[in-house]
């Protein structure tokens, strides 16, 4: 059982550039978003998903675009990528949403990002 | 106001001792806390939650006080132990079921 997996775990990119970071949860969980952390502000939610097909932003979603075409996978590009969005990018999975029943949301081991 | 404040950002405590972490929050309509423990090279993973109907929760060395009054909740690790050695994270969940994220707290725990 891998739980949640992302891919790239590191990646540098030159500003202007594009790419995408895919996220494979195997938990058959509804719910799926992305973060990014940077030191001394906690988490920060950029899109999540409530289900296949669905996407919503989150506080940060500017400069992002996601997708969610399989209950499994979730998507984060980046279409421009600027040295701001340098940072460490965590997916999570819960089910039936935060707070709800089990209220737990699951991580990857993240994405680390460097754009110059 | 959605913040949640997280003190202090980071902690040094001898092995053996009890290791606290504060976090305050603003939003009344926050009805769930929990509190993400995370490892060097790997993503949060939650320790311990609790809800505003009650002011305590244990659970082995780790325990979380509530006061809800106050609007502050804070963890307790008991017996602090180097395997301990962690960033935490405490969050509050608002109504639209978002976690709202603490800054953080590196704690170190000395042998």
């Amino acid at each position: 059982n891998a739980g949640v997996t992302q891919t790239p775990k590191f990646r540098v990119l030159k500003t202007g550039q594009s790419m995408t970071l895919l996220c494979a949860q195997d938990m058959n969980h509804e719910y799926m978003y992305w973060y990014r952390q940077d030191p001394g502000m906690g988490l920060r939610l950029i899109h999540y998903s409530v289900g296949e097909g669905t996407t919503a932003k989150g506080e940060v979603p500017d400069g992002y675009n996601v997708s969610r075409l399989k209950k499994q996978n979730f998507l984060l590009g980046l279409e421009s990528a600027a040295p701001s969005q340098t940072s460490v990018y965590f997916c999570a999975s819960s089910y039936w949403g935060e707070g709800l029943d089990t209220g737990e949301l699951f991580f990857g081991e993240g994405s680390r990002l460097t754009v110059l | 106001q959605q913040q949640v404040k997280q003190s202090p950002q980071s902690l040094i405590v001898q092995k053996g001792g009890i290791s606290i972490i504060n976090c305050a929050y603003e939003n009344t309509a926050f009805d769930y806390f929990p509190w993400y423990q995370q490892f060097p090279g790997k993503g949060p993973a939650l320790l311990i939650a609790i809800r505003p109907d009650v002011s305590e929760k244990k659970e082995g060395r780790f325990t979380i006080s509530f006061n809800k009054s106050a609007k502050q909740f804070s963890l307790h690790i008991m017996d602090s132990q180097p395997g301990d050695s962690a960033t935490y994270f405490c969050a509050g969940e608002d109504s639209n079921y978002q976690l709202i994220w603490g800054a953080g707290t590196k704690l170190i725990i000395k042998p």
